[in-house]
């Protein structure tokens, strides 16, 4: 099974900076590297798939970027609404794994 | 717009078996090329995929959980449903369905809010 990881587990930052998220995948999976927004207590929300293709109605200040084992989820500019957690899922092969995300937190 | 919510119990006693129903609306399970799958995240932990089924009707699951899992649909409704057996404290989390997008890319584009089901006696 392939195991993610994504660092760091959680970081403080203020509105307006530039913040970057990796996730590193165990074996290389090309480009098949999924990115998703979860707020408490709501659905998941889709950001970027197949490692740097936007999700249909996600700002541009979200980015992805990478391929084969390491990747980067970059939001360019922290907006109020973006405190919350990220994580990755391969999409190489079945069982597809998760990355235990990343709390993006007020500094 | 396609939404999808879960239900069932929020409490299950160990040894027994945890039976939860997704409901979808705007979308047909059995329409297209989607396919239909349970998530969980324990407290903490990363999700962890449990499995799904095809709008054709195949399933295909995650080989951690054995032979314990079952999914299973009825068209009628519109609802797909997940069944594991033989829970124990280790199945607590928070249990999500979400629909998939592409066999290729298998990215969830709509997901559940998540219900709450905890294994204690």
């Amino acid at each position: 099974d392939i195991q993610m990881t994504q660092s760091p587990s959680s970081l403080s930052a203020s509105i307006g900076d530039r913040v970057t998220i990796t996730c590193r995948a165990s074996k290389n999976i090309r480009t098949f590297l999924n990115w998703y927004q979860q707020r408490p207590g709501t659905a998941p929300k889709p950001l970027i798939h197949s490692a740097s293709n936007l999700q249909s109605g996600v700002p541009s200040r979200f980015s992805g970027g990478g391929s084969g084992t390491d990747f980067t989820l970059t939001i360019s500019s922290l907006q109020p609404e973006d405190f919350a957690t990220y994580f990755c899922q391969q999409s190489f092969s079945s069982p597809y794994s998760f990355g235990q995300g990343t709390k993006v937190e007020i500094k | 717009q396609v939404q999808l919510q879960e239900s069932g119990p929020g409490l299950v006693k160990p040894s027994q078996t945890l039976s939860l129903t997704c409901t979808v609306s705007g979308d047909s399970i059995t329409f297209g090329s989607y396919y239909w799958s349970w998530l969980r995240q324990p407290a903490g932990k990363a999700m962890e995929w449990i499995g799904h089924i095809y709008s054709g009707g195949s399933t295909s699951f995650n080989p951690s959980l054995g032979s314990r899992v079952t999914i299973s649909r009825d068209t009628s409704q519109n609802h797909f449903s997940l069944k594991l057996t033989s829970v124990t404290a280790a199945d607590t989390a928070v249990y999500f369905c979400a629909r998939v997008f592409g066999a290729v890319t298998y990215r969830l584009d709509v997901w559940g809010r998540g219900t709450l089901v905890t294994v204690s006696s």
